[in-house]
């Protein structure tokens, strides 16, 4: 069966810091793969979506960015956090090619103070 | 328009109720169709796919309408844990991006 990962679950960071954030995916090949963020008490904001190793999407420019160094991995960041970064991160997949469900990781809980 | 739209509620049910949610969709060339649900703080959870023909699972009953551009879900005989925000998703029309709906807010009282 598939699993996605999502790490860290929280996050504290100040303004101006670097993010990180990683997801992986196991137990498919070629997924796609999607980041979304989610403000408080607000509707998912897709901001970037992969179909394949180093083929990023991005739907909303902003001081974030996206990474695909390998199949089932995709990787935010961020040079310098703003406070609006604050949200809810989520990444999920989608089977290769097919307008298909999605699958979502158990997300990041990200507070730029 | 937007291209999924959804009433937000809140919708204040009593438990054995039955509820029913709408959701609007403006691509007309959509091709699949899903109702997700959101605990508080947690990650979207697919609860089911929707059928041309309708589809049911025990309490849930969801079905599309492609002439108005429409998908439901009907929960029948309500539990206090289906209290949650439903998310309807469209997917197909050109991309294969999912357009997911800002959600409804269910909230099943004692």
């Amino acid at each position: 069966s598939q699993t996605i990962h999502q790490w860290p679950a929280t996050l504290v960071q100040p303004v101006g810091s670097p993010l990180s954030l990683e997801c992986t995916v196991e137990g498919t090949s070629n997924p796609n793969l999607y980041w979304y963020r989610q403000a408080a008490g607000r509707g998912l904001q897709l901001l970037f979506y992969s179909v394949g190793i180093g083929q990023i999407s991005s739907e909303v420019p902003q001081n974030l960015s996206a990474s695909r160094p390998q199949d089932r991995q995709f990787i935010l960041s961020s040079k310098k956090l703003l406070l609006s970064d604050s949200g809810f991160y989520l990444c999920a997949w989608s089977r290769k090619g097919q307008v298909d469900e999605q699958y979502f990781g158990p997300g990041t809980r990200l507070t730029v103070t | 328009r937007k291209e999924v739209e959804q009433d937000p509620g809140p919708f204040n049910v009593p438990e054995g109720a039955t509820v029913a949610f709408n959701c609007t969709y403006s691509n007309s060339a959509s091709q699949s169709f899903f109702w997700y649900r959101q605990d508080c703080r947690k990650e979207p959870k697919l609860l089911m796919s929707v059928y041309s023909s309708g589809n049911e699972d025990g309490r849930f009953t969801a079905q599309l309408n492609r002439a108005s551009q429409y998908i439901s879900l009907l929960i029948r005989d309500s539990k206090l844990s289906d209290s949650a925000t439903y998310l309807c998703v469209v997917n197909g029309g050109g991309s294969y991006i999912p357009t997911f709906g800002r959600g409804t807010s269910l909230i099943v009282h004692p």
